[in-house]
Parts: structure tokens; sequence; C-alpha cells
């Protein structure tokens, strides 16, 4: 089992780019979430989803979009990026409600 | 207002020189809580889930355990392999939003050999 999977793990982009970053996990979890870490600041809650079909917004939605159209998949789209969402962005997956979550490995975005 | 707080911010350690770190919570209904540990450059790895007060997990050279309002992390005869940042995550019973976690800022602990 690869786990949780993001692509890609580093990436620059110009202000106002749009683009997606790539979640998937092969486990069958049905919870799927969206952080960013910024240094001091923790891991904080961007989008969540508890199944295909079903999303909602976690602590800091603003500028991203998430959807969930297979289980195994859970995009993150940057509409417009700003300097502000230069961050470290982790998927991660959960079997239930209650048990551990799984991360992936991280992508590392700058915006310039 | 932080709801989860971690302490201290960093710790330094010579090896074998056992100690703590403390995860506390401000709001009531625990569902959990959660110890994972970062290294550098990678996500964060899983290490126990709490349930109740008084419940304890053991792993090699950890151990963590829960009171009503804070979580300790014990770290006995710590090897430099130890070092990382140990992450606290807690989730709440809210409503609609009983899946979320929080979590604390982190302890970076460096342990020197």
């Amino acid at each position: 089992n690869a786990g949780v999977t993001q692509t890609p793990k580093f990436q620059v982009l110009k202000t106002g780019q749009s683009m997606t970053l790539q979640c998937a996990q092969d486990m069958n979890h049905e919870y799927m979430s969206w952080y960013r870490q910024d240094p001091g600041m923790g891991l904080r809650l961007i989008h969540y989803s508890v199944g295909a079909g079903i999303t909602d917004q976690g602590e800091v939605p603003n500028g991203y979009n998430v959807s969930r159209s297979t289980t195994e998949d859970f995009p993150l789209r940057l509409l417009s990026a700003a300097p502000s969402q230069t961050s470290v962005y982790f998927c991660a997956s959960r079997r239930t409600a209650d048990t551990e979550a799984f991360f992936g490995q991280g992508t590392r975005l700058t915006v310039v | 207002e932080d709801q989860v707080t971690q302490s201290p911010e960093a710790l330094r350690l010579q090896e074998g020189e056992s100690s703590s770190l403390n995860c506390s919570y401000t709001v009531s209904g625990l569902r959990g809580l959660f110890w994972y540990r970062q290294d550098p450059g990678k996500g964060p790895e899983f290490l126990f889930t709490l349930y109740s007060a008084g419940e304890e997990k053991e792993k090699e050279r950890l151990k963590a355990t829960l009171t009503k309002k804070e979580s300790f992390l014990h770290i006995t005869a710590p090897k430099p392999e130890d070092s990382a940042t140990y992450l606290c995550a807690v989730q709440f019973n809210s409503g609609g939003s009983n899946y979320k976690l929080t979590f604390g800022k982190g302890t970076l602990l460096t342990v020197n050999p």
C-alpha cells in the first residue's frame, strides 16, 4: 500500500496563477482533509470530506476549492495564487471519524 | 485563544536524559487526543490515540498519558533518533464538527549524543 500520495512535492507559482495539488489514498478511507502548515502556526484545516460527493470548509478555506468525485482522490485547487498561500500543504485520510489520520509527505508551495 | 497548547516549544536533551512533553486543551468534551511525530520535510507520523482520562499507551521509549485537561508524552532514555517535532491533536465533541482535529504548534525535541 502506498498510503497517502501527494503530488507535486515542490511548486513555485506566480501571483495570480492557478494550480491543483493532487492527493490520492489507496486505503479506502472515507474521511480526507487538507491542511496547511506555517511556521509558528501549527497545522490548520483548509477543507475536508466525509465521503465521495461531500465536502465542507475548515478553518482557513478562502482561496481554495475542493471536490471529491471518488473515494480515492481529493484534489485541492488554488484559484488565483497569492503570496499568503506560500506554505506546506498536507493531505490526510482517516478510516473513520475517530481513528488516526494518515498524512502524505506534503507539497511545499511558494508563490512569488 | 488557543484551544490546544503544547509546551515547551523546544526541548534539548542529552542522550539518556528522560523528560516529558505537555499538551493541554481548554475545551470540554474530549472525543480523542492524538500524538504525532514529524521529521523535517516529512508528513506527521501517528504515534498514539487516547480517548479517556487515565488511559496510557506505550511504544518503545515513549509513553503517552491523559488527564481531564492535558496529556503528557514521556520519553525515557531518549536517543538521537528520537529528535523530531512532536505534535498533539485534539478532537472535540462539537455538534456538526465532531470530525475535526485541532493541532497544537508542536514541541521540537533535540537529543544530543
